[in-house]
């Protein structure tokens, strides 16, 4: 398996901007999770979902993030508008278990000017 | 809900010495503990975990133990060597079935050649 693939790896983006990010999970996975990172607040967990389905969604920041599921091999983190907060490194992860491991893919880094 | 801490949030040591990395919990029904390991512009990778019912676990350098009466876990390198510079995760899980892994805030590891 290829493991969980990320697309884009790198985004650089003006205040703004409408922007979307992808993520492929392992086949099988029932479980995939968007996660956040920064220096100043680490590993934060943005919303995960559990067949297609979105479970907890408590840690996205605002209104201007949304996330989709629209099937089991594909997910989507949007954020309109964009603004310079918002600069970060997202993973998106899977695993068949909430509670054991989880498989993280590559990563965006993402910089909005 | 579960409260997971790790310390210290930054560690150096000298190539050949030992590392220890410490996390606390707060929830006593926790059961598993993951340790990842993040390279430089890669996602967190698992590189071992524990579970509730042994107190130790070994996997050629690296170690992980497990105090459950005092609710913390550790992760034991020894021998260290560049390669192990990294950022280290320890996380874990709520006691609610269904809830994901709680991730502590990383431990970045620089072995000196």
């Amino acid at each position: 398996d290829a493991g969980v693939i990320q697309s884009p790896r790198h985004e650089v983006t003006e205040m703004g901007q409408e922007v979307t990010l992808r993520c492929k999970p392992i086949s099988g996975h029932d479980y995939l999770f968007w996660y956040r990172q920064t220096m100043m607040r680490g590993l934060e967990l943005l919303i995960y979902f559990n067949n297609n389905v979105p479970i907890d969604d408590s840690g996205m920041p605002e209104d201007r993030f949304s996330a989709k599921m629209p099937n089991a091999s594909f997910s989507t983190l949007k954020i309109q508008p964009s603004e310079p907060r918002d600069s970060a490194v997202y993973f998106c992860a899977s695993s068949n278990n909430p509670q054991g491991t989880q498989y993280f893919g590559p990563g965006t880094r993402l910089l909005v000017l | 809900g579960e409260n997971v801490e790790q310390h210290p949030s930054t560690l150096s040591v000298q190539e050949g010495d030992s590392a220890v990395i410490k996390c606390t919990y707060s929830d006593s029904a926790s059961n598993y503990f993951p340790w990842y390991k993040q390279e430089l512009g890669k996602g967190p990778q698992l590189i071992i975990d524990i579970r509730s019912n042994v107190g130790e676990k070994k996997d050629q350098r690296i170690a992980v133990t497990l105090n459950k009466t005092a609710k913390h876990f550790s992760l034991h390198i020894t021998e260290t060597q560049p390669e192990d510079s990294a950022v280290y995760f320890c996380a874990a899980p709520a006691s609610s079935g269904n809830t994901p892994l709680v991730f502590g805030k990383g431990t970045r590891l620089s072995v000196i050649a």
